[in-house]
């Protein structure tokens, strides 16, 4: 079954606005990574987050984790019309047997 | 550094046929994971090999195949090729493996006709 599923499938903000996507998985993990995807194109890494943290930052990116809800957001501060993309997070589960595993991802659209 | 680079961009090639896909690391880096990525089911993942040895496996059936070789180059096959195996195929490397930060090649548009 998907262990990251992210939401929503689609967002369409202004240039300027902060953009929020949610990913939820299902077992446990020992990390959890967020990755961009220019259209048809490979998937660029943008911040990776452990099990024992709850937030980091790294730019216009804000990641939060909570274990406990198996639950984690992606906020893009002040977007521009270059955020444009498909963005995933990917899951890295702790059991032994389960393997890293893509959410569906969530299409931003940030109009200029 | 150069980044992950794959071999062929496009391909278009008929149903029952076999392709091969090549995958070339980024220096240093020992993994490198396979994923097809298709509209309908998304970014699955095939397989991860580590210093030549398959170490991780998808739900794909045995038509799928790949191998490493001692400089960390990767290979993917596909035999008896079906309509459904059209997709982007992305291979990633990374130092440590799939649980670790990624890096991407620009994919493999294998079209199936």
């Amino acid at each position: 079954s998907q262990q990251g599923e992210e939401d929503p499938q689609a967002l369409s903000i202004q240039e300027g606005e902060n953009a929020t996507m949610n990913c939820s998985y299902k077992t446990s993990i020992n990390n959890l990574q967020w990755y961009r995807q220019n259209s048809g194109r490979g998937l660029v890494h943008l911040i990776l987050i452990r099990s024992n943290e709850r937030e980091k930052h790294s730019g216009r990116l804000r990641v939060t984790l909570d274990t406990s809800k198996k639950s984690s957001s992606l906020l893009i501060t002040a977007s521009r019309a270059a955020d444009t993309a498909s963005y995933f997070c990917a899951t890295d589960p702790t059991l032994r047997g389960f393997k890293t595993i893509f959410g569906a991802g969530t299409r931003l659209f940030v109009k200029a | 550094k150069a980044g992950v680079t794959q071999t062929p961009r496009y391909l278009i090639k008929t149903r029952g046929q076999q392709v091969t896909l090549s995958c070339s690391p980024i220096s240093g880096h020992r993994s490198v994971s396979w994923y097809q990525q298709t509209p309908g089911q998304g970014l699955q993942f095939l397989f991860e090999y580590f210093s030549e040895t398959q170490r991780n496996k998808g739900n794909f059936p045995g038509r799928f195949s790949g191998r490493q070789f001692s400089n960390s180059r990767s290979e993917m096959n596909v035999s008896t090729l079906e309509l459904g195996d059209s997709a982007l195929y992305l291979c990633a490397s990374s130092r440590s493996g799939t649980g670790h930060e990624q890096y991407f090649g620009p994919g493999t548009r294998l079209t199936v006709t």
